[in-house]
């Protein structure tokens, strides 16, 4: 079974600054998807970055990068030049292409920014 | 277009009793997922549907159930209310179960007393 580990429970930053939300996987799959989900107190989980297995390109939308590893199954997050609107839970999400095709989330991490 | 709505958003029920709650997926699509959210357990999947007819489920009993309608609504009832079934229960949907990328309704916050 797919496990998807974020070490952090929480994080926190200076508005303008960069941080990087970390997060490990572990599959027997060659070929999946990974993605990072926004979730504000409004509770809405939102789509942030997607990343394809196969493609050694990391992802990037924006402010928003990941630095893919896929032989060492790590997908982190970089939020650059932070911003109050985005404090949330983000979650690192795991979705196979065989099998049951689901999101196996990561336990979430606290993003905290301070003014 | 609209997005994944839900109903209710809030809903207050004792231990023993049974609830129903409802998701309409985006306009056009046919793959509606269920997700049971709790701090304990973080986010489980519950069961997907598509075209009506239940293609996964997650590990949750049998008083977990679900069903999806012509119009790809979907419903899932919980029976016998158990106090650990208090959760945040968000509802995704998808084209189809071929698309990776799955959109989330607000959720319905489930309390049982």
């Amino acid at each position: 079974a797919q496990t998807v580990t974020q070490s952090q429970p929480e994080m926190s930053v200076q508005e303008a600054e960069t941080v990087t939300l970390s997060c490990t996987y572990d599959t027997s799959e060659s070929d999946y998807y990974l993605f990072w989900y926004k979730q504000p107190p409004s509770r809405q989980m939102i789509l942030v970055i997607r990343q394809e297995a196969y493609k050694q390109q990391n992802a990037t939308e924006n402010r928003f990068s990941v630095n893919f590893q896929k032989a060492a199954k790590s997908f982190s997050l970089k939020i650059s030049d932070s911003q109050l609107g985005d404090a949330a839970m983000y979650f690192c999400a795991y979705h196979g292409i065989q099998g049951a095709q689901k999101l196996v989330f990561g336990q979430g991490t606290r993003l905290t920014i301070n003014p | 277009k609209a997005g994944v709505t839900q109903t209710p958003r809030y809903l207050i029920k004792t231990r023993g009793q049974q609830v129903t709650l409802s998701c309409s997926p985006i306009s056009g699509h046919r793959s509606v997922s269920w997700y049971q959210q709790t701090p304990g357990q973080g986010l489980q999947f519950l069961f997907e549907y598509f075209s009506e007819t239940q293609r996964n489920k997650g590990n949750f009993p049998g008083r977990f159930s679900g069903r999806q309608f012509s119009n790809s609504r979907s419903e899932m009832n919980v029976s016998t209310l158990e106090l650990g079934d208090s959760a945040l229960y968000l509802c995704a949907s998808r084209p189809g179960p071929t698309t990776v990328e799955q959109y989330f309704g607000p959720g319905t916050r489930l309390t049982v007393t």
